[in-house]
């Protein structure tokens, strides 16, 4: 099965909880990144793990925190949840040299914090 | 701030037409510039990129065309169809290529 998998595709959540977004990898890819998409708004890079390492990571605090397993599915979690978390979560799996062959996407979590 | 800046934030083209979006960059070290296709409900898909080895790549009706010394990109969708309506980004990443910038997104609708 192709593609990148993301769950749940829906979640709402209420402000100082905790909450934890799932992504299964394209097969063979070995690299995934995690980014927030704010509504009208681009991506904005969260971090990225490679071999079960992050390998780099955006402005984000340090409640946004990850883990990449040996089958290469990963997972964010976000704690002390706050109203700016309103956002749709996006799993980009990749070759490690992303160049040639790009992210692929899945179609993102989308998560509201009340 | 906003490391690639995208224009226009909305585009109206007739069925036929060249659809043409922008984007300009200021740190010299990205070497990989991409373009994303994303429809309601889905992320983003990968539509064509470049290297600035390069000032021009082709792929079907989707051309990038690179200026290295203004800094600057842009993606020209050739006979433009209602099909391509959607929203593009355009990205920047530099050497490994671990963070992709993106704009902030131009929203594309191709009138019959």
């Amino acid at each position: 099965e192709t593609g990148v998998t993301q769950s749940p595709t829906h979640l709402i959540k209420t402000r100082g909880q905790q909450v934890t977004l799932r992504c299964s990898s394209q097969s063979g890819h070995n690299t995934v990144s995690w980014y927030q998409q704010a509504l009208g708004q681009g991506p904005q890079f969260i971090f990225q793990y490679y071999r079960e390492e992050e390998n780099g990571r955006g402005n984000f605090p340090p409640r946004f925190s990850g883990l990449q397993f040996p089958n290469y599915s990963s997972e964010l979690n976000v704690n002390a949840l706050e109203l700016d978390d309103s956002a749709l979560y996006l799993c980009a799996s990749s070759l490690r040299d992303v160049y040639d062959y790009g992210y692929t996407f899945g179609s993102g979590t989308r998560l509201t914090v009340v | 701030q906003q490391q690639v800046k995208q224009s226009p934030q909305s585009l109206i083209v007739q069925k036929g037409g060249i659809s043409i979006i922008n984007c300009a960059y200021e740190n010299t070290a990205f070497d990989y510039f991409p373009w994303y296709q994303q429809f309601p409900g889905k992320g983003p898909a990968l539509l064509i990129a470049i290297r600035p080895d390069v000032s021009e790549k082709k792929e079907g009706r989707f051309t990038i065309s690179f200026n290295k010394s203004a800094k600057q990109f842009s993606l020209h969708i050739m006979d433009s169809q209602p099909g391509d309506s959607a929203t593009y980004f355009c990205a920047a990443s530099i050497n490994t290529g671990n963070q992709f910038y993106f704009g902030t997104g131009t929203s594309l609708t191709v009138i019959p």
